[in-house]
């Protein structure tokens, strides 16, 4: 089941903030999000996990609704440099707490800052 | 520390042949995932492997397979291709598994099928 995320495309002044949602249907294990510029591979950014565990980069800020199923990444202060399309990546919560392991996209939040 | 390389980066098949995609991943890392990319499906899964077993399959036809080998390369191959297989393949690898460790993506490789 893809996640949905929100909106579809930000635009955006340099040292705005903005927020990218995303949302499951299913119960989920970890919550991804990563970061592709044109041309590029995309770059990990943070995982949230159930159970309030986060690993990622210091500057990023992000947070994970488990009982609504529903993570948000917010960029404050945003830069030129945070140009890119935003990617959340679900991971299923299986039997036991586990994971199913596999990760699933959603289609992207296409964010672009301008001077 | 290298990062993840796939080889080769572009590619141009004509309907019907087929295809190998190879993904060296960094070193130490044992789980390799690859994933289809195009414009109007996005980011989506095909399999991962870890050990040289396949431990996840995304929902994709019989025509796409992978294997790992010993020391974590992996291949991927794509049989009988459409012109729907047009996409950029990405693989991507993580220390252990996709659920609870970031991924490093490789560059991709751009497959274009005529």
């Amino acid at each position: 089941q893809q996640p949905v995320q929100s909106p579809q495309a930000v635009i955006l002044r340099e040292g705005e903030d903005a927020v990218i949602n995303c949302s499951s249907s299913k119960a989920l294990y970890s919550v991804h999000w990563y970061r592709q510029k044109h041309g590029e591979a995309p770059v990990f950014l943070m995982i949230l996990l159930k159970g309030g565990e986060q690993k990622g980069h210091e500057k990023i800020s992000a947070s994970f609704n488990e009982k609504k199923q529903q993570s948000s990444l917010y960029l404050t202060a945003s830069q030129l440099s945070y140009s890119g399309t935003y990617f959340c990546g679900t991971a299923l919560d299986g039997a036991g707490g586990t994971s199913y392991g596999k990760l699933t996209f959603g289609q992207g939040t296409i964010l672009t800052v301008h001077p | 520390k290298a990062g993840v390389t796939q080889t080769p980066r572009y590619l141009i098949k004509t309907r019907g042949q087929q295809v190998t995609l190879s993904c060296s991943p960094i070193s130490g890392h044992r789980s390799v995932s690859w994933y289809q990319q195009t414009p109007g499906q996005g980011l989506q899964f095909l399999f991962e492997y870890f050990s040289e077993t396949q431990r996840n399959k995304g929902n994709f036809p019989g025509r796409f397979s992978g294997r790992q080998f010993s020391n974590s390369r992996s291949e991927m191959n794509v049989s009988t291709l459409e012109l729907g297989d047009s996409a950029l393949y990405l693989c991507a690898s993580s220390l252990q598994g996709v659920a609870y460790n970031e991924q490093f993506f490789g560059p991709g490789t751009r497959l274009t099928v005529l």
